[in-house]
């Protein structure tokens, strides 16, 4: 198993591109997640997905959308670049069995200048 | 609302110190779950620890051991003996049992610098 997977690993955007930043999961989870983490800081959740066609906002979904046509892909698409936007992105998975943890990718750093 | 605080932003010891982690947790769930993660210089999330609301034995891995109390809210993470590879940032999160997404609350982080 791959695990988590996320490209791209870092990407610089100019203000006002778009981009859109991949994840994929091979371990049939239900549950993905996007996270963002600013310098010196925690995650916070960005959007979330409890199974395939189904997706919620977390806590700093504005800038963001997702979508979620297959159990496997998570992406997450940023329509308009900002400064603010400037993190790094992790993606995650989960079972649903609260007996596991949550699967993390590698993450993507993301610098809009 | 629930919520993770790490006081500590920065603790710097000595090879060898033990050192404690503190992380200090709100929420009105009855049943919750409690992580840690490291994330070392390189980036990536690591896995360390969880725990559910149920469960207040204290844990032993190794160097490794995690003190959870109910009573004050807290679930603390002590390194015996730190060596320098544990020099990362080390996060606490909390999973509400009552929330259906089963989403991560993170706290802000400590970074622990392990000098040799």
């Amino acid at each position: 198993n791959a695990g988590v997977t996320q490209t791209p690993k870092f990407r610089i955007l100019k203000i006002g591109q778009s981009m859109t930043l991949q994840c994929a999961q091979d371990m049939n989870h239900n549950y993905m997640y996007w996270y963002r983490q600013d310098p010196g800081m925690g995650l916070k959740l960005i959007y979330y997905s409890v199974g395939a066609g189904i997706t919620d906002k977390g806590e700093v979904p504005n800038g963001y959308n997702v979508s979620r046509s297959t159990t496997e892909d998570f992406p997450l698409r940023l329509e308009l670049a900002a400064p603010s936007q400037t993190s790094v992105y992790f993606c995650a998975s989960y079972s649903g069995d609260t007996y596991n943890e949550q699967f993390f990718g590698p993450g993507t750093r993301l610098t809009v200048l | 609302a629930q919520k993770v605080t790490q006081a500590q932003t920065e603790i710097s010891v000595v090879e060898k110190e033990d050192v404690t982690l503190d992380c200090v947790y709100e929420t009105r769930d009855t049943t919750y779950y409690l992580f840690w993660y490291k994330q070392p210089p390189s980036g990536e999330l690591v896995f360390l620890i969880r725990r559910n609301s149920f469960d207040e034995q204290n844990e032993i891995s190794g160097r490794y051991s995690w003190n959870f109390q109910k009573s004050t809210s807290s679930f603390n993470f002590t390194i015996t003996a730190s060596q320098v590879v544990d020099s990362a940032v080390y996060f606490c999160a909390l999973s509400g049992g009552m929330d259906s997404s089963y989403k991560l609350i993170f706290g802000s982080g400590t970074r622990l610098l392990v000098r040799p």
